[in-house]
């Protein structure tokens, strides 16, 4: 079964510093790896998933991630962050056979500081 | 875009009641999930299913059974409420990928649910 760990519950940082948000996952066989964000009380909203092909995968609001099979890790990354970029960020894994359900990490708080 | 329904945004159970959250999607999708978010645990899987009549527990299953007569509903029970039970429940749809349709999940509002 999967796994997933998000090594970061709190990053504090200040507004326009670049951020990274640690993922690793845990996997047999291959996998999709996905980033959610929830902003305060709202929903959950994919910000950005990857399922084949490139590595390197953007969102539409300059984060990106890489996914690393060696190192089995997801990374979340954006070079300057803004004080909206404030919110939970989780980490998610399917196996891409049997019944590929979504296993989350524990989620990583990113709090902008102006 | 697939929509992912959950019938109450808030709901306040008493301790012992059983409780039926319910939610519906509208793209005949097989795989369907029942999730609850408590904060610095993420989103911890409870039972899913894989067609009608068809679940299998997740990680928390404990004090918890679902139920899907039909594709698109799936709907979690509650059988005797717990103050620990209070939490966010989250219910998502998978989609396939096929057809054009690239594959993803698709979640629903959630259902705050407090039980007293």
């Amino acid at each position: 079964a999967q796994s997933v760990t998000q090594l970061d519950s709190q990053v504090p940082v200040f507004e326009e510093a670049p951020v990274e948000l640690r993922c690793n996952y845990s996997s047999s066989v291959s996998v999709y790896l996905f980033w959610y964000v929830q902003y305060p009380n709202q929903g959950l909203q994919l910000l950005l998933k990857y399922l084949s092909g490139s590595t390197l995968v953007e969102s539409i609001n300059g984060f990106e991630a890489e996914f690393n099979k060696s190192q089995t890790s997801f990374h979340l990354r954006k070079p300057s962050v803004h004080i909206s970029d404030t919110a939970e960020y989780f980490c998610a894994v399917s196996e891409d056979q049997g019944a590929q359900k979504l296993v989350f990490g524990q989620g990583t708080r990113l709090t902008i500081n102006p | 875009d697939v929509k992912v329904t959950q019938s109450s945004r808030y709901l306040v159970k008493r301790t012992g009641e059983k409780v039926f959250l319910e939610c519906v999607q509208d793209m005949d999708h097989e795989n369907m999930f029942w999730y609850r978010q408590d904060p610095g645990l993420g989103l911890r899987l409870i039972y899913f299913s894989y067609d009608v009549k068809m679940k299998e527990k997740g990680d928390i299953p404990e004090g918890y059974s679902v139920s899907r007569e039909k594709k698109e509903r799936f709907s979690l029970i509650l059988e005797s409420a717990s103050t620990n039970q209070t939490s966010m429940y989250l219910c998502a749809s998978r989609v396939p990928g096929t057809g054009g349709i690239i594959y993803g999940y698709t979640f629903g509002s959630g259902t705050r649910l407090t039980v007293v």
